[in-house]
């Protein structure tokens, strides 16, 4: 059981930014929310992780709602090496990661 | 650094044979898992350590053996394959805690026939 619900697929246009939403609605305090992406015939790759603070690094940024209860992934400037599945995951155990079926992001030039 | 390794990359297998799927880490991670990931599907996770001789089931633990003699090593023992075990397999490590995102490795496909 995932625990989270996303779109199953979202297109964006090159340069432009991109916002991927995730519900997670049962959400418990001590959840963190984890966002992996996975390139075609590739392993799945870190993108951003966060709790309560929206956070930033040199991928993406994690925008979380104030209720935790849904969180957004921000890609400033979308590129065709973006296109990938996004799966957004939550655990409070960093041990068992669920992966739902992701969002499949298509980046048109 | 090489991160996480698995071997072999691809292999085939007649049904009721078994084999060892091998992952190891370089990072000196204290947890590692490993999923299956079946055609347009996420990851299932199957197994999962959180330290040397610790180890625990996932999702989809069945026909599956997993061990944890050290830290870097972390192989799957598919006992008596069949074909519903055809997938892609990954393994991966990521230090202690939630705070600490996983590193994959780039995967085993594994056909059963």
């Amino acid at each position: 059981d995932a625990k989270t619900t996303q779109p199953n697929s979202m297109e964006s246009n090159e340069e432009e930014p991109v916002h991927l939403p995730c519900n997670h609605s049962t959400i418990s305090g001590t959840d963190y929310i984890h966002w992996y992406r996975q390139l075609p015939s590739q392993g799945p790759e870190y993108v951003i992780h966060g709790l309560t603070s929206n956070v930033n690094n040199r991928m993406a940024s994690l925008a979380i709602a104030e209720d935790r209860k849904s969180s957004t992934l921000i890609l400033h400037r979308a590129t065709l090496r973006d296109a990938a599945v996004y799966y957004c995951i939550r655990t409070n155990t960093g041990n068992q990661f669920y992966f739902g079926t992701g969002t499949s992001l298509t980046v048109i030039p | 650094n090489a991160g996480v390794t698995q071997t072999p990359k691809f292999q085939v297998l007649k049904t009721g044979q078994s084999m060892t799927l091998q992952c190891a880490q370089d990072m000196n991670h204290e947890y590692m898992s490993w999923y299956r990931q079946d055609p347009g599907m996420g990851l299932r996770l199957i197994h999962y350590s959180v330290g040397a001789g610790i180890t625990d089931q996932g999702e989809v633990p069945n026909g599956y053996n997993v061990s944890r003699s050290t830290t870097e090593d972390f192989p799957l023992r598919l006992l008596s394959a069949a074909p519903s075990q055809t997938s892609v397999y990954f393994c991966a490590s990521s230090d202690r805690g939630t705070n600490y995102g996983y590193t994959f490795g780039s995967g085993t496909r594994l056909t059963v026939v």
